[in-house]
């Protein structure tokens, strides 16, 4: 089983739609990471949550420390947001570093006009 | 401000031949991590560097190696080439939470 596992792998939704991606993971985190990756490779960092609940724009992220869970959504979606998803940890004890990072596999996302 | 800058953008290599992949940090920025994503393993850390010291690395044979240099930029070198090294190797620098990028190099090992 890996360690961070990520669901849907693919999702296709209309634009507009309220969009959930879930991120769950099996180890001890010190902090959970939301990318956005496009087509062509570049990632772009969307969050970094140790707790509760950021937001940017239509995009939220939540964690659930006690349930090793957490989850994207994108409000009132639109076809530039098609991209893949990934979740990634930083693993606990902190190592004086956030970047050995452990990824999910992503979720691929398509946003139909 | 430029952002990350990752050169070659594209790279090919024959099996048994070295290779070295350059990383140019956001100014300012002092740690620099290097991925491999691949179709089949996704993404995995391979090493990150804080001031010209390796501090974490990942769980790679030590054909990959790195270094950074003063002024932070950093290059990753791979000995030895196999076909399955062919993989888009990115490197991202940071300062403070997020972690910024760069567009990546595609390795193809032929």
């Amino acid at each position: 089983k890996n360690e961070v596992e990520q669901s849907p792998q693919n999702l296709t939704a209309q634009e507009g739609e309220f969009i959930t991606i879930n991120c769950s993971y099996s180890v001890g985190i010190s902090a959970l990471h939301w990318l956005q990756q496009h087509p062509g490779g570049g990632i772009v960092s969307l969050f970094m949550l140790s707790s509760g609940k950021k937001k940017h724009g239509r995009l939220i992220a939540t964690i659930n420390i006690q349930e090793k869970h957490s989850s994207l959504h994108i409000t009132a979606s639109h076809p530039r947001d098609s991209a893949v998803y990934i979740c990634a940890v930083s693993l606990e004890p902190f190592m004086d570093s956030n970047y050995q990072l452990i990824w999910g596999a992503g979720t691929k996302l398509i946003i139909k006009p | 401000k430029a952002g990350v800058t990752q050169t070659p953008r594209y790279l090919i290599k024959t099996r048994g031949q070295q290779v070295t992949l350059s990383c140019s940090p956001i100014s300012g920025h002092r740690s620099v991590s290097w991925y491999q994503q691949t179709p089949g393993q996704g993404l995995q850390f391979l090493f990150e560097y804080f001031s010209e010291t390796q501090r974490n690395k990942g769980n790679f044979p030590g054909r990959f190696s790195g270094r950074q240099f003063s002024n932070s930029r950093s290059e990753m070198n791979v000995s030895t080439l196999e076909l399955g090294d062919s993989a888009l190797y990115l490197c991202a620098s940071s300062r403070g939470e997020k972690l910024f990028f760069g567009s990546g190099t595609q390795l193809s090992v032929l």
